[in-house]
């Protein structure tokens, strides 16, 4: 079975950083592309943005909310996710979901996020 | 400021019909194709409808999902007290370079 599991999430102050992390196994890790989602309190889902796998470069896309602040990595020997947050505001405090991505780029782009894990939360507070 | 709308809300008695919008434009929905997601009060989301209208295993067939131009629907027949969730349409945007949530509908069984 697919599983991933979220961790690293905290209490943090604004301005400062924070790492996290999605472990993962039951599946080929380093065939996948893998996406960060996260939801605010009382909002709803928001795409933080993605890694391609080794095989596309590995290469990453960022929501215009987060980029320049949030970086997306893999570890493909660990089967491992990262999401490093820099500059952090009250504004992204939310339960960070890790997803696997299936993505297919033809005439037309069928990308969707087909497991999830359970989210670790982040408050980002003085 | 999600570039996808839904309705705040959706809602119908048990074993009713309940379908929920989903609008976008031209470099989104109407370039692409839409899924569907479910969260369960206290639970992650999970995928519900990917490629317009197919089911994951697992997801009963009450479930469908259509797309037509820059618009979507998620259909849930036969709806059970179990349906009680938030349901949220994506899709990849070709401008932004990004994938983009709607707004979110929640569905309340009456």
């Amino acid at each position: 079975d697919e599983q991933l599991v979220e961790s690293g999430g905290g209490l943090v102050q604004p301005g400062r950083s924070l790492r996290l992390s999605c472990t993962t196994s039951g599946f080929t890790f380093g065939d996948y592309a893998m996406s960060w989602v996260r939801q605010a309190p009382g909002k709803g889902l928001e795409w933080v943005g993605f890694i391609r796998s080794k095989a596309y470069g590995g290469r990453t896309e960022y929501a215009a909310s987060v980029e320049g602040r949030f970086t997306i990595s893999r570890d493909d020997s660990k089967s491992i996710a990262y999401l490093q947050m820099n500059s952090l505001k009250t504004e992204d405090t939310a339960v960070y979901y890790c997803t696997r991505v299936y993505i297919e780029v033809m005439t037309a782009v069928s990308f969707y996020l087909d497991y999830w894990g359970q989210g670790t939360p982040v408050a980002v507070s003085s | 400021q999600s570039v996808l709308t839904q309705p705040p809300s959706a809602s119908g008695t048990p074993g009713q019909r309940v379908t929920i919008s989903c609008s976008g434009g031209s470099f989104d929905i109407g370039s692409n194709a839409v899924n569907w997601y479910q969260r369960l009060p206290g639970t992650a989301p999970r995928l519900l409808i990917y490629d317009n209208n197919q089911r994951p295993s697992g997801v009963p067939d009450r479930f469908s999902g259509s797309k037509s131009g820059t618009s979507a629907s998620l259909a849930i027949s036969g709806l059970l007290a179990d349906d009680e969730a938030d349901y949220y349409c994506a899709t990849w945007h070709d401008i932004l370079n990004g994938y983009v949530f709607g707004t979110g509908t929640k569905v309340t069984v009456l």
